[in-house]
């Protein structure tokens, strides 16, 4: 059985704090594919990156950056210097080779940024 | 632009009064689901379709139907909503397996 686990269920920094979001996993699947969306206060979601169980490389992109460990089946977010902008809820997704039509989310974190 | 739209947006109908909510994408995509998100639970997959006429059932299918006649749209019907269907629904579609999916803005449902 697949499940994704995002232990958090709100967090609240200040602006220009680093902060990261948890997310564990669970699979027997030995392909699989990691997703992290926003959801902004607006409602829809953003996808913001993809990640295959073959590569461990951690991700950076601007103030965001991706730590995927197998060896821990986890795979965090982390956002540095935050921004009230970054207020949104994070949701962390999973699909798996052999089942491939559907994401498994997590329930979300809500970041709450205040200035 | 590429997008996934979904119409209407916010809805609020009665307890057993059929109602369509649409989904179309422009992407050419294969793959187009349903999700509902509730409170605590994140996106709970309701149907999903890999091609036109190719629908299967995902983890919360009671009470729902789909259609995928062309393959940019995949309706979702409620034929008899009940209180319990509230909640904010998201079509998405992607283009391969396994690849990211893009999600519609949602739908607002509320039924009393």
């Amino acid at each position: 059985a697949q499940k994704v686990t995002q232990a958090q269920t709100e967090i609240s920094v200040v602006e220009k704090e680093d902060v990261t979001l948890d997310c564990v996993y669970e699979t027997r699947d030995t392909t699989y594919y990691l997703f992290w969306y926003k959801q902004p206060p607006s409602g829809e979601l953003v996808f913001l990156i993809r990640r295959n169980s073959f590569d461990e490389q951690n991700e950076i992109s601007g103030r965001y950056s991706w730590n995927f460990q197998k060896s821990t089946s986890s795979f965090n977010f982390t956002i540095t210097a935050s921004q009230v902008v970054d207020s949104a809820v994070y949701f962390c997704a999973l699909s798996v080779r052999f089942n491939f039509n559907k994401f498994y989310f997590g329930s979300g974190t809500k970041l709450n940024v205040k200035p | 632009e590429a997008q996934v739209t979904q119409n209407p947006r916010y809805l609020i109908t009665v307890t057993g009064k059929k109602l369509t909510v649409t989904c179309s994408q422009n992407m050419n995509h294969e793959y187009m689901s349903w999700y509902r998100q509730d409170p605590g639970l994140g996106l709970r997959q309701i149907y999903y379709s890999m091609n036109v006429e190719v629908t299967d059932k995902g983890d919360v299918p009671e009470g729902y139907k789909v259609s995928r006649k062309e393959k940019r749209n995949f309706p979702l019907i409620l034929e008899s909503p009940s209180p319990n269907q509230t909640s904010l629904y998201f079509c998405a579609s992607s283009m391969d397996k396994n690849t990211e999916a893009f999600f519609g803005q949602g739908t607002r449902l509320t039924v009393v």
